[in-house]
């Protein structure tokens, strides 16, 4: 299994301009969640969904911010127009639904840096 | 509001000693609380975890402790190894529905020196 495939990487951008990060979740996996990390905040969560319905996204900062899962094989988030305070680590990460109420162990990517100059 | 504190943002340990890393939690309904470990330049991969049922799990040198009492979880390493150098995330979360997102802690670094 290739497990969360994110890219790019690396991305560097300047202020204003649109970013898209990708993601492909684990196949079978059907909960895809995008985290943010930063040195201030830490690991904080921004969307999640399940069977691609976005369930909860009071975490996007901003109307800047926006995330689609079209199928269950690739979500997006993009930022437009991006600014220096993006700058971040951007993961992905992806669970199968768990036995009744137990929570399933999240798989991350290996995230996108983000770089707004 | 942080509902998962991780107070030590490092921690160094000799190779061979044992490495405690400490966790709080504020939200009472959290039952549910794993550790993650990150490398540098790659996703936080899943270590170990319990549930409030529970109050201790051992796996190989890794074993989380869990006091619900005190709203406080440890994990501990035995015998730290170079390798074992990582950020340490505490994480948690609670039933809904069979999933819910996890809350994580800002980390700790802990670094094994040989």
């Amino acid at each position: 299994d290739a497990g969360v495939i994110q890219s790019p990487r690396h991305e560097v951008t300047e202020m204003g301009q649109e970013v898209t990060l990708r993601c492909k979740p684990i196949s079978g996996h059907d909960y895809l969640f995008w985290y943010r990390q930063t040195m201030m905040r830490g690991l904080e969560l921004l969307i999640y969904f399940n069977n691609n319905v976005p369930i909860d996204d009071s975490g996007m900062p901003e109307d800047r911010f926006s995330a689609k899962m079209p199928n269950a094989s690739f979500s997006t988030l993009k930022i437009q127009p991006s600014e220096p305070r993006d700058s971040a680590v951007y993961f992905c990460a992806s669970s199968s639904r768990g036995l009744a109420g137990v929570a399933d162990t999240q798989y991350f990517g290996p995230g996108t840096r983000l770089t707004v100059l | 509001d942080q509902q998962v504190k991780q107070n030590s943002p490092s921690l160094s340990v000799q190779e061979g000693r044992i490495s405690i890393l400490n966790c709080d939690y504020t939200n009472s309904m959290f039952d549910y609380f794993l550790w993650y470990k990150k490398y540098p330049a790659e996703g936080p991969t899943f270590l170990i975890s319990i549930s409030s049922i529970k109050d201790k799990n051992e796996d190989g040198r890794f074993t989380v402790f869990l006091n619900k009492s005190a709203k406080h979880l440890s994990l501990h390493i035995v015998p730290s190894q170079p390798g074992d150098s990582a950020v340490y995330f505490c994480a948690a979360s609670y039933k809904w529905f069979g999933n819910t997102p996890l809350v994580f802690g800002k980390g700790t670094r802990l670094s094994v020196i040989a």
